[in-house]
């Protein structure tokens, strides 16, 4: 099984700061079958990128995603007040799994 | 628009059951797998398992194998998540999911997703 480590637990920041949030996989992967979700308090998960780096319908260009290998990255290039909130890797290389997430507040 | 529209919340109590439905609608039902995803409070996300209600195709993941019963209706467009033996420890958000199946076994991700239905089990 291959486990997601994401990292920091909890990223305080201000908005239009810049948020890098990292996504570590246990094996290197051979595709780029990484995603990111979105969950705000009392809401379902939303998809933001899919296969490493394509934004959802709808998502915000501030939204990117780049990795490869073990190695993954979600950034928010200016954060907006509706951008705290908790976000979590998941992986389809093998199987699927998620990562334990990472939650963005406002400092 | 793709939604998925869930039953609402259920109290239970250990050793009961539990069925959750899911109304699919804005898409080709029997065309894409469908998925459950439980969410445990302040934790992160676990997947349940998935079907496709186009040939009743179903996967399991192994962790909840032997409690969970995954089915649908095509002519309601209907998918069902079927819990028993309940405990304590199922208490939980449960959300229904469009699933992209990317082959192999139960590669792909989740692109539509259900509001979530609360079980809590005391």
């Amino acid at each position: 099984e291959i486990v997601l480590t994401q990292s920091p637990g909890t990223l305080s920041l201000s908005p239009g700061e810049r948020a890098t949030l990292s996504c570590r996989a246990s094996q290197s992967f051979t595709t780029d079958y990484l995603v990111w979700y979105q969950q705000k308090p009392g809401q379902a998960p939303r998809l933001l990128i899919y296969d490493t780096s394509n934004r959802a319908t709808g998502v915000p260009h501030r939204f990117s995603g780049s990795g490869s290998g073990t190695d993954f990255t979600l950034t928010i290039s200016r954060l907006e007040p509706e951008d705290f909130a908790v976000y979590y890797c998941q992986q389809y290389e093998t199987s699927l799994t998620f990562g334990g997430g990472t939650k963005v507040e406002m400092k | 628009d793709v939604q998925l529209v869930q039953s609402g919340a259920e109290v239970k109590k250990p050793g009961e059951s539990l069925k959750i439905s899911c109304k699919a609608s804005g898409y080709t039902f029997t065309s894409f797998w469908i998925a459950w995803v439980r969410q445990m409070p302040g934790k992160g996300l676990e997947w349940l398992g998935i079907m496709y209600p186009g040939d009743s195709d179903t996967r399991y993941n192994p962790s909840f194998q032997g409690q969970v019963t995954i089915s649908a209706d095509k002519s309601t467009t209907t998918a069902y998540m079927h819990l028993i033996s309940l405990k304590a420890s199922d208490t939980a958000m449960y959300y229904c999911a469009r699933f992209i199946w990317f082959g192999g076994d139960e590669r792909g991700y989740f692109d539509y997703w259900g509001q979530g239905t609360l079980a809590t089990v005391s």
